[in-house]
């Protein structure tokens, strides 16, 4: 089945480090994504990673992905009250025609 | 380059009326994808299309909703006698042709519909 499940919360305090996690379950996903709302506003794309790979690092992003346990998780460095937002999780399913999203992370930032 | 443009931002209709919900893609995209994010929830698929087809409609109710995307003219999203359940944020996403395989979705602000 599609479904992509994520924690709902994560509360933090600036400058520390934040991890959202995310489970799917299409085993042939190939592209998994992270995207990034703030309020009142669409979605944009922060991250993806292709299935064939285990890391992948930008500025203050890591994704990690453990495709056994079909496990992503982002992890955010030296976090910031701009940072706050909902997190989205994503897989795209059926040759990359649909992507299918989870719940989201609503990630705040304490000062 | 503009975005996603969609139109209405917010859109109030009383029950039994119906809702038109507008999508123009980025220039030069040829396929758009219709999402609802219902209070506190997150995205689910509705619909994609490309120009004149609808490839994949499986996320859509089967009364009362509809989609198009003509030849000329933006996408529309159409929902015929609303119900309060109907009350969501519905959000337009398009991608150009040959990148639907790394499935990048560039997303509009939203179309915010309440029925009261």
């Amino acid at each position: 089945g599609e479904d992509v499940e994520q924690s709902l919360f994560l509360s933090v305090r600036e400058g520390d480090s934040s991890v959202i996690n995310c489970t799917y379950t299409d085993s042939s996903s190939t592209y998994l994504y992270w995207y990034k709302q703030e309020p009142g506003a669409g979605l944009q794309l922060l991250t993806y990673i292709f299935s064939n790979m285990d890391m992948k690092q930008d500025q203050r992003l890591t994704v990690l992905l453990n495709k056994k346990d079909k496990h992503l998780s982002l992890r955010i460095a030296d976090t910031q009250t701009g940072d706050s937002a909902i997190y989205f999780c994503a897989e795209s399913i059926g040759g990359g025609f649909k992507t299918i999203f989870g719940a989201g992370t609503r990630l705040f930032v304490k000062a | 380059n503009a975005g996603v443009m969609q139109n209405p931002r917010h859109l109030v209709r009383r029950r039994g009326q119906e809702a038109r919900l507008r999508c123009s893609p980025m220039k030069g995209h040829s396929h758009v994808y219709w999402y609802r994010q219902l209070p506190e929830e997150g995205l689910k698929f509705m619909v994609y299309l490309q120009k004149e087809n609808i490839i994949d409609e499986s996320g859509m109710p089967k009364e009362r909703f509809s989609a198009e995307f003509p030849k000329e003219g933006p996408s529309i999203l159409r929902i015929q006698q609303v119900v309060r359940g109907d009350s969501a944020a519905y959000f337009c996403a398009s991608s150009p042709p040959g990148t639907a395989h790394t499935g990048e979705l560039f997303f509009g602000e939203g179309s915010r519909l309440t029925v009261l």
